[in-house]
């Protein structure tokens, strides 16, 4: 959808290094998702953030942290990358007042690869 | 934690063939959406159900709600490849969680 955009699409870094991964959304939404993606695991979800000064861990938080600067930004940060790491990660935006409500608006996805 | 498994993990059919996925959650939901992945892309929101044994239907796909509202199931019939891609239901208790997916490979 390309109201939801992530920087960068691709990103190849080496073990230890910190990443930042960004979300912006010109949708209006409150919720905003950080979920990972590996063969097998269908989506697993990192963090969520219900409004600018909500942050809750998902599933998988451990090795991420995330900062939501603005009601329309969300990013994720690796502080230490390690290989296990390397996924595909979604950011994805919900509006719980929306028709169906809390229905998930992914943005095209970031390729990372932690050598 | 609440758990969302789909079956199979994999399908490969011929093109015509029709196809199933299932979920199953550990849970009782208050409702379930399924989205379509195509290769290469993100995924996006097909439909949500929300009754106990509700059934929808969109052309040739039929999604259905359980009766206790822990499973659901995705139906194709008469596949395309068009279809072609990974099927994902995300069970929505106080956040959805998503299922492990469904790769479905339509062979001409």
């Amino acid at each position: 959808d390309a109201d939801v955009t992530q920087t960068p699409r691709n990103r190849i870094t080496k073990t230890g290094k910190r990443i930042m991964l960004e979300c912006s959304q010109t949708k209006g939404h409150d919720r905003m998702y950080w979920y990972r993606q590996d063969p097998g695991l269908g989506l697993r979800l990192i963090y969520y953030s219900f409004d600018v000064k909500d942050i809750n861990k998902g599933e998988i938080s451990d090795g991420y942290s995330v900062s939501r600067q603005a009601q329309a930004k969300f990013s994720l940060s690796l502080e230490s990358a390690i290989p296990n790491q390397t996924a595909l990660y979604f950011c994805a935006t919900s509006d719980l007042s929306g028709r169906p409500s809390d229905t998930q608006y992914f943005g095209p996805g970031t390729r990372l690869t932690v050598l | 934690g609440q758990q969302v498994m789909q079956i199979p993990q994999y399908q490969h059919v011929q093109e015509g063939e029709d196809f199933t996925t299932y979920c199953n959650s550990s849970t009782t939901l208050s409702n379930i959406q399924w989205y379509k992945q195509r290769p290469g892309g993100h995924p996006v929101f097909l439909i949500q159900l929300v009754k106990s044994g509700e059934v929808k239907k969109q052309k040739r796909l039929t999604f259905q709600f359980g009766e206790a509202k822990k499973n659901s199931s995705l139906h194709i019939t008469a596949t395309q490849t068009t279809d072609v891609g990974t099927y994902f239901c995300a069970g929505n208790t106080d956040k959805l969680i998503f299922g492990t997916g469904t790769r479905l490979q339509v062979f001409p």
